[in-house]
This record gives structure tokens, sequence and C-alpha cells, in this order.
């Protein structure tokens, strides 16, 4: 039992590239979310899935797209990186209860110059 | 939309008590989960209430009173290993199921 597994676990891009960052969950969990987290900022949510082909906006969506095509995977896109996107990014997953709590991923340390 | 709020920082001593507060506005609430995050690392998962009043789980407990707004982490005999950040969330049931979190408030435990 993998439990939320993000990759890469470090990544360098260049102002413009695109890339996509992986999770996957192995619990058949219903929810997942993608967040980012700053210095002083907290995390903060980019876009959530509450069950395969249905996704839907966070607080800071712009500049990210999302698709769940299988209940296990949730790719996060980024279209065209810019520096303000350099972050420590978390996958997280629950059952639809949520009273076992999310579990997150160990996260993407993302670097655009 | 939500407005939680933490103290930014704490310290405690060692086989201490802390108390960390954590104030909510949302429109739908549906849960309040608290987590400890050490650097570096991803959030753990400490916590869930839904109900008004206390659930105890060892050295840690979580109060909740929803008419206030209102949620503590209380952490009992502090271990130096129990300096980290704590993250107060709550789940929005009208607006979806991902968690929204405050930022976060820094323990620093010294001996």
């Amino acid at each position: 039992n993998a439990g939320v597994t993000q990759t890469p676990k470090f990544q360098v891009l260049k102002t413009g590239q695109s890339m996509t960052l992986q999770c996957a969950q192995d619990m058949n969990h219903e929810y997942m979310s993608w967040y980012r987290q700053d210095p002083g900022m907290g995390l903060r949510l980019i876009h959530y899935s509450v069950g395969a082909g249905i996704t839907d906006q966070g607080e800071v969506p712009n500049g990210y797209n999302v698709s769940r095509s299988t209940t296990e995977d949730f790719p996060l896109r980024l279209l065209s990186a810019a520096p303000s996107q350099t972050s420590v990014y978390f996958c997280a997953s629950s059952y639809s209860t949520g009273a076992e709590g999310y579990t997150f991923g160990s996260g993407t340390r993302l670097t655009v110059v | 939309g939500q407005n939680i709020d933490q103290p930014t920082e704490m310290t405690a001593t060692e086989g201490a008590i802390v108390q960390i507060n954590c104030t909510y506005q949302t429109s739908g609430f549906n849960g309040l989960f608290w987590y400890q995050q050490h650097a570096g690392e991803a959030p753990t998962f400490l916590s869930y209430n839904v109900l008004d009043g206390l659930e105890e789980k060892g050295r840690f407990s979580s109060f909740l009173s929803r008419s206030k707004g209102y949620s503590y982490l209380l952490l009992k005999e502090l271990q130096m290993k129990d300096s980290a950040s704590y993250l107060c969330a709550v789940r929005e049931g009208q607006a979806g199921t991902a968690l929204i979190f405050g930022k976060g408030t820094t323990l620093s435990v010294s001996s």
C-alpha cells in the first residue's frame, strides 16, 4: 500500500516551459486535491476532484489544468511556467466522509527560472 | 469563502501544555481538521471535529465550537519532536470537499 505517490520530487523549469506533475493513489479514495505551499502563505488549494471525470477550481487555479480520467490518478499540468509558480506542490486524497483525514503525498519542489 | 486565523508562532518548553487556537468564518461548515507538518515534510493528519466538543487522541486533543467558529488543538507533555507547524483546515460542504487551510502555527519546543 503505497498511499499517495507524487513524481517528480524535484524539478527545475525554464520560464514558458510546460510540464505535468503526477499524483497517484492506491487507496480507492474518491476525493483528490492539489495544493501549493509558499512561505508565509500556507497551503492554497489549486484544483480538486470529487471523482473520476469531475474537477473544480480552488483558490489559485490560474496557470494550471487538471483532469481525472481514473480514480487513481490526478495529474496537474503547468501550461506555461512562470517564476511565480515556484513552490512546493502537494497532492492529497481522502474517502468521501473525510473523517479519516486527507492523506498527502511527499510533495514536488518546483523551481521556475 | 473562508477566513481562517491562527497564531503565526508559539514557543513552549518540554513537558508543558500548549493550546493552539483557530478561528474561522465559513458559509457552509462541514468539518475542521488539524494537521502537523515538520519542516520539509508533508502534512500528517492529527484530528477531525465535525460536532461540538472535545476529541482526545493520546497527548493531543482538539475542541470545536461551531457557534463561535472556534477550535483549538491541545498538546500535552510536550516533547522536542513536537516542534513543527500545526495547520488548521476547514471543509465547506456546499463548495466542495477539499480543505481550505489557515497559514499554520509554528511551534518551537525547547528543553
